[in-house]
């Protein structure tokens, strides 16, 4: 069965600083991971995405992933943190066994200091 | 615009009392999952359907239950039998992109039930 660990349930960086969200995945079959973004009482949007090729991702709000499949990583990350980066962050994988569903980490919360 | 529509946005339940979560979408997707979340837990699914008339238990069930008796509508029912029902609830549909395993999904805003 496919899974998603995220580690580290909070992080908190200066406006300015690396920001780096860590996420390991397990699966049998070559996976597509996702990164979503969730600010506070709102669905999910999505960051990025790895499907197939280019194992460097880039997405929305400057952020970019790389996907590393002998480290069964995908950790996403941004150069320079933004006050509005602070938000809550999953990691999830396809479920492509199952009709696609998504399964998810247990998120990471960004604080972002001025 | 196309998109999913979670309503009520708040919803307040007195305990033993059933109450239901409805999630409409427009992007003529044909399958549409539930997810409950709660802090620090992630997103954990509910149940799922991949198809009208047709849906199967996530990993978290016991307690819901669901209907997919239109393409367009995926209620969700939280029965008195959920001991701890106060959460987040999200709803989610997807189509594949490319014909393959690639799929796009549409996340809801999210209903926000609160058992009182």
């Amino acid at each position: 069965a496919q899974s998603v660990t995220q580690l580290g349930s909070h992080v908190s960086v200066s406006e300015g600083a690396l920001v780096l969200l860590r996420c390991n995945y397990s699966s049998s079959v070559p996976p597509y991971l996702f990164w979503y973004v969730q600010y506070p009482n709102q669905g999910l949007q999505l960051l990025l995405k790895y499907t197939t090729g280019a194992t460097l991702v880039k997405g929305i709000n400057g952020f970019e992933a790389e996907f590393k499949k002998s480290e069964t990583s995908f950790h996403l990350t941004k150069p320079s943190a933004h006050m509005s980066d602070a938000a809550e962050y999953f990691c999830a994988v396809s479920d492509d066994n199952q009709g696609g569903k998504l399964i998810f980490g247990q998120g990471t919360e960004l604080s972002v200091k001025p | 615009d196309g998109g999913i529509t979670q309503s009520p946005k708040y919803l307040f339940r007195k305990e033993g009392q059933n109450v239901t979560l409805s999630c409409e979408q427009n992007l003529n997707h044909d399958a549409m999952y539930w997810y409950r979340q709660d802090p620090g837990q992630g997103l954990r699914l509910i149940y799922y359907s991949q198809i009208v008339n047709d849906f199967q238990k996530g990993d978290i069930a016991e307690g819901y239950s669901v209907s997919r008796e239109k393409k367009e509508s995926f209620p969700l029912t939280v029965t008195s039998a959920q001991k701890n029902p106060t959460a987040f609830y999200l709803c989610a549909s997807s189509t594949p992109l490319d014909g393959g395993l690639n799929y796009g999904y549409t996340f809801g805003s999210g209903t926000r039930l609160t058992v009182v």
